[in-house]
């Protein structure tokens, strides 16, 4: 079945970097956008930016450019997202979703926590 | 960028009930609006896209309408399962709306 499978929590200290994996199978990786969505504690779902894996494009919203950076390698199905320089606001629940009328799969979540 | 606004924030009801949730858009998104449903501790579920077409395997009692700036998302009787936190989304420039809880009165 389609499927995405996520890494699993992260705690970082600030300044760091987070890298969050995405795993996808059970359909055509190259033939769907993959976009990222993150949900801090208590509150609502913010979109990040998406990746076309088949050309490795990537359009990130304007808050996120400059600190993140979406990447994937093909030979293993698999996203990923990077946030760097992170800070105690980015705590939060990281989702990848496949765009295909609107966001159709989700993964299950990469929690990453962000403290001193 | 556009705004999404939803309303109530909140909605108790119970079940059996029929509800409805709105959501509006700072300009049109045409029909690029889909809605999500959110348990706690777990990934959005889709719901309804392109305004008013049902996904796949979801119960028909969710109905969905609207185009241009003003959607509805309605339940028709309420079930135990449907209490959750559900989320309208444009898709143009993917913002979401900022979620509604339905809880059980």
């Amino acid at each position: 079945q389609v499927q995405l499978v996520q890494s699993g929590a992260e705690v970082k200290k600030p300044g760091a970097s987070v890298k969050v994996s995405c795993k996808a199978s059970g359909y055509t990786f190259t033939g769907y956008y993959l976009h990222w969505v993150r949900q801090a504690p208590g509150q609502g779902l913010e979109w990040m930016g998406w990746i076309n894996p088949n050309s490795g494009g990537t359009n990130y919203e304007q808050k996120f450019q400059g600190w993140v950076t979406m990447t994937r390698d093909t030979s293993i199905t698999t996203a990923y997202m990077e946030l760097s320089r992170l800070r105690s606001a980015d705590s939060a629940v990281y989702f990848c979703t496949r765009y295909h009328n609107s966001f159709d799969v989700w993964g299950q979540g990469t929690m990453v926590t962000v403290s001193s | 960028d556009i705004q999404m606004t939803q309303s109530p924030s909140t909605l108790s009801a119970s079940v059996g009930d029929r509800v409805t949730i709105t959501c509006r858009a700072s300009q049109s998104t045409s029909s690029w609006l889909a809605w999500y449903q959110q348990k706690p501790g777990k990934a959005p579920k889709l719901l309804i896209y392109k305004a008013s077409s049902l996904e796949s395997g979801v119960p028909s009692r969710f109905s969905a309408s609207g185009s241009g700036t003003e959607f509805t998302l309605t339940i028709s009787s309420l079930q135990p399962a449907d209490f959750a936190t559900y989320y309208c989304q444009q898709y143009n420039s993917y913002t979401f709306g900022q979620g509604t809880k339905l809880e059980i009165k």
